[in-house]
């Protein structure tokens, strides 16, 4: 059964960092692409982050891009998001999620975490 | 990017059928065939319902049915049941290597 299990989330105030781990388990990790979607509070989805399953390419919402870094440890079943100059708007559940297909991100995301929440506030 | 557009509410009775729209650009929607329709219920996590527009993963149900022309891609629930009544997303790959959802629709099982 696959699961994904997000942490890392908690409350800071603008301009910090913060880094997000979502464990993967039940499948092979490093053949599928992964990604982050994150929800506002009352809002809907918005993808975040998606990289490949090498970790050989990597894309970004512009509203992140230059902000957030995506990363994965293959060798831990691991997929990362780095967070820095952090903004009231990055107030939000974080998901991590499976890519559908076998080395191909475009088509969907099977499997989600449960998310954890990111609270940026003053 | 823009979001993709949605209605913000549907609804329908127990059996009927509902059928949710979709509506982007040339851009993303139209350029290929990567749309994805996803459900939540409240506090949970999305399902994935559809895939590259028309395809069910392995376990959803045959009561739900993508497809698309053009710009406009669209999610059918047929035979409604109470349990369908959530929140549903579509979601498009674009040619510039971006994905973008639409703002979710309220389906209201009545």
């Amino acid at each position: 059964e696959v699961q994904l299990l997000e942490s890392g989330g908690g409350f800071l105030q603008p301009g910090g960092s913060l880094r997000l781990s979502c464990a993967a388990s039940g499948f092979t990790f490093n053949i599928y692409a992964m990604t982050w979607v994150r929800q506002a509070p009352g809002k809907g989805l918005d993808w975040v982050s998606t990289i490949s399953g090498d970790a050989g390419t990597t894309f970004y919402a512009d509203s992140v891009k230059g902000r957030f870094t995506i990363s994965r440890d293959n060798s831990k079943d691991t997929l990362y998001l780095q967070m820095n100059s952090l903004r009231a708007e990055d107030t939000a559940v974080y998901y991590c999620a499976k890519a559908l297909k076998v080395k191909q991100e475009r088509s969907g995301w099977d499997s989600w975490g449960l998310g954890t929440l990111v609270t940026v506030s003053s | 990017q823009s979001a993709l557009t949605q209605p913000a509410s549907v609804s329908g009775s127990p059996g009927q059928s509902i059928t949710i729209s979709c509506t982007g650009t040339n851009s993303d929607v139209g350029s290929d065939n990567f749309v994805s329709w996803y459900q939540q219920h409240p506090n949970k996590d999305p399902k994935l319902l559809i895939y590259e527009g028309t395809k069910r993963p392995s376990g959803a149900s045959n009561r739900f049915s993508g497809s698309k022309s053009g710009n406009m891609a669209s999610l059918t629930i047929s035979g409604l049941q109470p349990e369908d009544e959530a929140i549903y997303y579509c979601c498009s790959y674009g040619t510039y290597s971006h994905w973008v959802f639409g703002g979710g629709t309220k389906l209201t099982v009545l």
